[in-house]
C-alpha cells in the first residue's frame, strides 16, 4: 500500500494567516492526489483533485501544488469557516489511501 | 444536483448482520465508481473499497477484504455495505463517496453511524 504522511499533524493559526499543509507519498502517484476538508460532525468535502485542480464551487483561496511524491495544500488567507481537519488522499493505486489528517484550529 | 443519501443510524449487537445503503441521484450512477470510507470515533478516514456499478467490479482494501461486502443494485442506483457478523470494533461512521469525472471522491453521502454494543 502507498503510505501518506501529512505535516504538521496540527497547527494553530489566526484569521488572515497563510497556511500550508504538506502531504508526502511513499512512492510516486502520478499526481492522483486529492485534498478534503472535514468539519466536526460533517462529511468530508472535496477541495482539490489531481494535485492542483480546484473543485467546482471551492473558493480560490485554496490551492494545491506539487508533483511526484510531495504535495502541498495552501490556504491563502484563513477565515473562520476554514478551521477544520484536512486530509490528503492518493487514488493512483488501490487501495486508495488517506493521510492521517491535519487539524487547523484557532490561535 | 448530485446527491448521495445514506440510510439511517444503526444500533446492533455483536454477531448480528447489517447492510447499509447509499442511493445516488442527479448523475449517471452506473458510470462512476462509488466507494465506502470508515471513520472510527475521533479518528481519520480509512478507504474500505470501491465498486463500479456498471459491471460490479469491486476492489477492497486488504484491511477490509473478507470483513465486509460491497455491492450495488444499478436498477435503483444504490450501493451497499454489509457485514455478516458485526464486532464492537465496527462501531464507526461510514461514508459513501462517488468518484466523479475527476476520478477523485467528488461527492459524499451524509454518513451512517453504526454502533455495535452488547
Amino acid at each position: 500500500d502507498i503510505q501518506l504522511t501529512q505535516s504538521p499533524s496540527s497547527l494553530s493559526a489566526s484569521v488572515g494567516d497563510r497556511v500550508t499543509i504538506t502531504c508526502r507519498a511513499s512512492q510516486g502517484i502520478n499526481n492522483y492526489l486529492a485534498w478534503f476538508q472535514q468539519k466536526p460532525g460533517k462529511a468530508p468535502k472535496s477541495l482539490i483533485y489531481a494535485a492542483t485542480s480546484l473543485q467546482s464551487g471551492v473558493p480560490s483561496k485554496f490551492s494545491g501544488s506539487g508533483s511526484g511524491t510531495d504535495f502541498t495544500l495552501t490556504i491563502s488567507s484563513l477565515q473562520p469557516e476554514d478551521f477544520a481537519t484536512y486530509y490528503c488522499q492518493q487514488y493512483n493505486t488501490y487501495p486508495a489511501t488517506f493521510g492521517p489528517g491535519t487539524k487547523v484550529d484557532i490561535k | 444536483e448530485v446527491q448521495l443519501v445514506q440510510s439511517g443510524a444503526e444500533v446492533k449487537k455483536p454477531g448480528e448482520s447489517l447492510r447499509i445503503s447509499c442511493k445516488g441521484s442527479g448523475y449517471s450512477f452506473i458510470n462512476y465508481w462509488i466507494g465506502w470510507v470508515r471513520q472510527m470515533p475521533g479518528q481519520g478516514l480509512e478507504w474500505m473499497g470501491i465498486i463500479y456499478p456498471r459491471d460490479s467490479d469491486t476492489r477492497y482494501s486488504p484491511s477490509f477484504q473478507g470483513q465486509v461486502t460491497i455491492s450495488a443494485d444499478r436498477s435503483i442506483n444504490t450501493a451497499y455495505l454489509q457485514w455478516s457478523s458485526l464486532k464492537p470494533s465496527d462501531t464507526a461512521m461510514y461514508y459513501c463517496a462517488s468518484a466523479g469525472i475527476s476520478g477523485s471522491y467528488d461527492y459524499w453521502g451524509q454518513g451512517t453511524l453504526v454502533t455495535v454494543s452488547s
